[in-house]
């Protein structure tokens, strides 16, 4: 398997421009996690899903904010309109289904480094 | 006070020392405490996780919990230069519902 993909590797973009960060999780993967982290907050966890469904979306910072998962391949994070303190690297995670307790393994993509001017 | 608190470096010791990373917590209702290791413009990567106090092995790595004083540790013995990233800590207080909470990190270089 390739791995959590995700694209663009790289974003640089304007204030007030909308942005689109795409997230294909590994097959078979029914829990995906959008991260951001920032040197000055760390990894914080924005939202997650569990068979494409929104379970937990209270670190989502503001309404410009939204994700959605359409099918269990693909995931979307938009912020429109997108602002510098938004700049950051946003990663998506997924995981297998609830068999291994507490502690599951969250494979993480490679991240998407957004820059807003 | 932060829930999670860590020192982020950078931590450089010479090829073969003993590294000690360590984190501070102040909710005392976590109950499973895990570790990270994050490469350069990668994605972060479970290395280890415990449940309650005490040790847990895995080759080179000891992870250390003490729940009396809200503290944890990562000791790396031996260590090499592909060591070399940042690590952060992470914790979660009891199931699959609660959100991991992450360490800022501590970058380590391992100088060969």
């Amino acid at each position: 398997d390739a791995g959590v993909i995700q694209s663009p590797r790289h974003e640089v973009t304007e204030m007030g421009q909308e942005v689109t960060l795409r997230c294909k999780p590994i097959s078979g993967h029914d829990y995906l996690f959008w991260y951001r982290q920032t040197m000055m907050r760390g990894l914080e966890l924005l939202i997650y899903f569990n068979n494409n469904v929104p379970i937990d979306d209270s670190g989502m910072p503001e309404d410009r904010f939204s994700a959605k998962m359409p099918n269990a391949s693909f995931s979307t994070l938009k912020i429109q309109p997108s602002e510098p303190r938004d700049s950051a690297v946003y990663f998506c995670a997924s995981s297998l289904p609830n068999i291994q307790g507490p502690i599951e393994t969250q494979y993480f993509g490679p991240g998407t480094r957004l820059l807003v001017l | 006070q932060k829930e999670v608190e860590q020192d982020p470096g950078p931590l450089s010791v010479p090829e073969g020392a003993i590294v000690s990373l360590n984190c501070t917590y102040s909710n005392s209702a976590f109950q499973y405490f895990m570790w990270y290791r994050q490469y350069s413009r990668k994605g972060p990567e479970l290395l280890m996780y415990t449940y309650s106090s005490g040790n847990k092995e895995d080759g080179r790595f000891t992870a250390q919990v003490d729940k009396s004083s809200k503290y944890i540790s990562l000791f790396i013995r031996d260590s090499q230069p592909s060591d070399s990233a940042t690590y952060l800590c992470a914790m979660r207080i009891m199931n699959r519902d609660d959100k991991i909470i992450f360490g800022k990190g501590t970058r380590l270089h391992i100088l060969p």
